[in-house]
């Protein structure tokens, strides 16, 4: 059963640069998405982004100008880069793997996720 | 984006209860809706994906319906684990966007 570990500072201060990584475990990292999705505390659930393993990235576009993520098939590791972060970026980030589900159409599910690691940004 | 508003924002309910949560959609979004329970604390998790499809080791006392922009979620008999937080969201277009959530609570 494949597992997502989320990594990365806890504190960032204002301006800086938010940077995490989500590590898989339990099986290959091929041929699927793995989304970002935070939290901030005590609110609903906001959709950053995901990377296909080839590295083809699709962002949400309220966060696009600040946003880069990444993968390294070797490490079986994703990355997010988050630019500019001010306090409210604060939050839980998860990664999640996104799934495809055959059926009529090509539905997609984040069918298992990350503890989640708490970022605060603050100075 | 598409909007998802899900109704009501909370509830109290009894064990045994049968409980359903709505989610709307602000366009068609066939059935490409999903549904999560989220416990305090916890990372949510998958119960039903394409509007009605029980994801595997997920009690069958949950149930999704619906198509288009109207669906719902029910909680036939409600358990003490079944207390949460329940999140809807769409897959028919990026960027993927969450209900507000819906919290179940004991009455």
């Amino acid at each position: 059963q494949v597992q997502l570990q989320e990594s990365g500072p806890g504190l960032v201060k204002p301006s800086e640069t938010l940077s995490l990584t989500c590590t898989v475990s339990g099986g290959s990292i091929s041929n699927y998405f793995v989304s970002w999705i935070r939290q901030p505390a005590g609110r609903g659930l906001e959709w950053i982004g995901r990377i296909y393993t080839t590295g083809s990235t699709s962002y949400n576009p309220s966060l696009k100008s600040r946003l880069t993520m990444s993968v390294d098939t070797s490490k079986n590791q994703f990355s997010l880069n988050l630019t500019s972060v001010s306090a409210a970026d604060t939050a839980v980030y998860y990664c999640a793997r996104d799934r495809y589900y055959y059926g009529p159409g090509n539905y997609y599910a984040l069918d298992s996720w990350g503890q989640g690691t708490l970022v605060t940004v603050s100075s | 984006d598409i909007q998802m508003t899900q109704s009501p924002s909370s509830l109290s309910a009894s064990v045994g209860d049968r409980v359903s949560i709505t989610c709307r959609a602000s366009q068609n979004i066939n059935n490409f809706l999903n549904w999560y329970q989220q416990k305090t604390g916890k990372a949510p998790e998958l119960l039903i994906y394409a509007a009605s499809s029980l994801q595997s080791g997920v009690p069958s006392r949950f149930t999704g319906s619906g198509s288009g922009t109207d669906f719902t979620l029910t909680i036939s008999s409600l358990q003490p684990e079944d207390f949460a937080t329940y999140y809807c969201q769409q897959s028919y277009h990026t960027p993927w966007t969450f209900g507000q959530g819906t919290k179940v609570d004991i009455k």
